[in-house]
């Protein structure tokens, strides 16, 4: 069964300094990986999408993550937080076997003045 | 524009009420799921569809039903077998297989008092 486990349920940076939101999986083949951002009361946007291409994926609004295989990790990064970043990002891996996805718990991005 | 409605945005009902929420997609996706999102916690799948009128459960589907009559739509029931039924629901979809990304809904919040 994939798994996937979000190291962080909080996160804090000031306005212009670097995003880092981390994520390891468990597969027991190459999966397929999302981050999705949420903003309160509202439905999920999908970031970036990782699936066996190149391992540093580019997604929207600035953020990036790369796919480690040896690590099993795949971190979410940006390099300049922006207040309107602020919300609730998921680490996503995909269950081919029922076809549907499996979520972390989620990590709440907090962007202090 | 092409999107997933889901209706009502907040729903108030009276606990051993059943009640359905909407889901409508006109993105003519061959996949649609059903998930629950609770505090602090990521979403946890209900039940999906991969074709019209055939479902499968995920992995909360007790007090829960589904039907899948139309392409287009997946209403979700939620029953008074559900025991704690007040949570954020959301509604997803997308072509076919776990690799393609998932569009969401903007969800229903239910309360049950």
């Amino acid at each position: 069964a994939q798994s996937v486990t979000q190291l962080d349920s909080h996160v804090s940076v000031s306005e212009g300094t670097p995003v880092l939101l981390r994520c390891n999986y468990s597969s027991s083949y190459s999966p397929s990986l999302f981050w999705y951002v949420q903003h309160p009361n509202k439905g999920l946007q999908l970031l970036l999408k990782y699936t066996s291409a190149a391992t540093l994926v580019k997604g929207i609004n600035g953020f990036e993550a790369e796919f480690k295989k040896s690590e099993t990790s795949f971190h979410l990064t940006k390099p300049s937080a922006h207040m309107s970043d602020a919300a609730e990002y998921f680490c996503v891996v995909s269950d081919t076997g029922r076809r549907a996805l499996t979520f972390g718990s989620g990590t709440r991005l907090q962007v202090q003045p | 524009d092409g999107g997933i409605t889901q209706s009502p945005k907040y729903l108030f009902r009276k606990e051993g009420q059943n009640v359905t929420l909407s889901c409508e997609q006109n993105l003519n996706h061959d996949a649609m799921y059903w998930y629950r999102q609770d505090p602090g916690q990521g979403l946890r799948l209900i039940y999906y569809s991969q074709i019209v009128n055939d479902f499968q459960k995920g992995d909360i589907a007790e007090g829960y039903s589904v039907s899948r009559e139309k392409k287009e739509s997946f209403p979700l029931t939620v029953t008074s077998a559900q025991k704690n039924p007040t949570a954020f629901y959301l509604c997803a979809s997308n072509l076919a297989g776990s690799t393609d990304t998932q569009y969401f809904g903007p969800g229903t919040r239910l309360t049950v008092l």
